[in-house]
């Protein structure tokens, strides 16, 4: 799956402590995204990077930070889980040079309990 | 595998009948549009792409079109196959290299 990894697949975590999820990419692309997917509401935009230590905020970035401190990996940390952050989470990543493909992960299902 | 989605419209069509995916999109300052297919537990899938100054793109059995007046995108799948059965999500490219996703359309092949 163009050399995307995230991890973890499954996690149950309680409301009130922090979660990071990883994404691992070996393709050396510039770009990489955090999605949600809700019933309902299709992909939502939480943060992207472009570049090492760049990143901006997407659509639903509230309660949600990132880090990129190398090209490889993108980290999605919940500070503090709420159960409205039950979701499943997708990476993407894209290099320019590519088009316009956009590679997503397979994606990790978060249960805030 | 994860539910994609439990209150998406959805399209039921005949093994070998074409289909035809609707999309209403918001921002005429998009520079791409594109689908992606996803298959129950997988991410997104690129389909086919089509440029803002484009008002058609053809693939391998694929066709979308794209009507800038009214906003409007489609995705046409000739001769469909369950193989096809996914959701298909139309998004467009916008500034600052931000992809955004419509809300997405579950295609369920009959036999």
């Amino acid at each position: 799956d163009a050399g995307i990894t995230q991890s973890p697949r499954h996690k149950v975590t309680e409301t009130g402590t922090p979660v990071t999820l990883r994404c691992h990419q070996t393709e050396n692309h510039r770009y990489m995204y955090w999605y949600r997917q809700d019933p309902g509401h299709g992909l939502r935009l939480i943060h992207y990077s472009y570049g090492v230590k760049d990143t901006d905020k997407g659509e639903v970035s509230d309660g949600y930070s990132v880090s990129r401190s190398k090209t490889e990996d993108f980290l999605l940390t919940l500070e503090s889980a709420t159960s409205s952050q039950t979701s499943v989470y997708f990476c993407a990543i894209r290099d320019l040079r590519g088009g316009t493909e956009a590679f997503f992960g397979q994606g990790t299902r978060l249960t805030v309990v | 595998g994860e539910s994609v989605g439990l209150h998406l419209p959805t399209l039921s069509v005949q093994e070998g009948d074409n289909s035809i995916i609707n999309c209403a999109y918001s921002n005429s300052a998009s520079d791409y549009f594109i689908w992606y297919k996803q298959e129950s537990g997988k991410g997104p899938q690129f389909i086919i792409d089509i440029r803002s100054n484009m008002d058609k793109r053809q693939g391998q059995r694929v066709t979308v079109l794209l009507n800038k007046t009214v906003k409007h995108l489609s995705l046409q799948i000739a001769a469909t196959q369950p193989g096809d059965s996914a959701v298909y999500f139309c998004a467009e490219w916008a500034a600052g290299n931000k992809l955004t996703f419509g809300g997405g359309t579950r295609v369920l092949v009959k036999p």
